[in-house]
């Protein structure tokens, strides 16, 4: 069964830095492109981040756009999103998932890791 | 405020038809970007409901259904049941933002 679990999510002060992990699991995470999407509490879905399959194309949010890096490691099936500078508003759960072409749907999620910025 | 207009709720009795709007622009739905739909259930990870417009996943019950016109896309849910209640996102491309857009979510729900 193709999985995804995510990794790495706590509580952090403001200004302080995590580094998120998602390990693929029944598919060949070379194939496609990973993304990241986060959700406030309470609130909707955030596109954060792309990598493409070789790592040629990283893309991310404004919001998180210098705070942020995604890589990927294909033959250890993980693709990691090191956040810096972390806000309060950054609190939320961060997915990964699962995207098989360009511009398709992001067809399989993680369960998601939660992210807590606070002093 | 999102790139992708939808409305906080519907609600309809079981059996009835609902459809959940997505507005968008000339820089994303307007510019022939496919739309994905996602169903958010309470507590749980989005799941693909639609995608590329108007295709089901395997899985997926035929009662669910989507459209495209314009910038604006269409999920219709045929047959509401109360196992919908859910959260439901649209998804598409947008040029200007060069990176995936998201609609601020629907909560269905059935009276």
């Amino acid at each position: 069964e193709d999985q995804l679990v995510e990794s790495g999510g706590g509580l952090v002060k403001p200004g302080g830095s995590l580094r998120l992990s998602c390990v693929g699991s029944g598919f060949t995470l070379s194939g496609y492109s990973m993304i990241w999407v986060r959700q406030a509490p309470g609130k909707g879905l955030e596109w954060v981040s792309s990598i493409s399959p070789s790592s040629s194309y990283l893309s991310y949010a404004d919001s998180v756009k210098g705070r942020c890096t995604v890589s990927r490691d294909n033959p250890r099936k993980t693709v990691d999103l090191q956040l810096t500078s972390l806000r309060v508003e950054d609190t939320g759960i961060y997915y990964c998932a699962r995207r098989p072409g360009e511009l398709a749907v992001f067809d399989l999620w993680g369960q998601g890791t939660m992210v807590t910025v606070s002093s | 405020q999102s790139v992708l207009t939808q409305p906080p709720s519907v609600s309809g009795a079981p059996g009835q038809r609902v459809t959940i709007s997505c507005t968008g622009s000339s820089s994303n739905i307007g510019k022939g970007y496919d739309v994905h739909w996602y169903q958010q259930l309470p507590g749980r990870a989005p799941k693909p409901l639609i995608y590329g417009n108007s295709n089901r996943p395997s899985g997926v019950p035929d009662r669910f259904s989507g459209f495209t016109s314009g910038a604006s896309a269409s999920l219709a849910i045929n047959g509401l049941q109360p196992e919908d209640e859910a959260d439901y996102y649209c998804h598409s491309y947008d040029s200007n933002v060069s990176g995936s857009v998201f609609g601020g979510g629907t909560k269905v729900t059935v009276l």
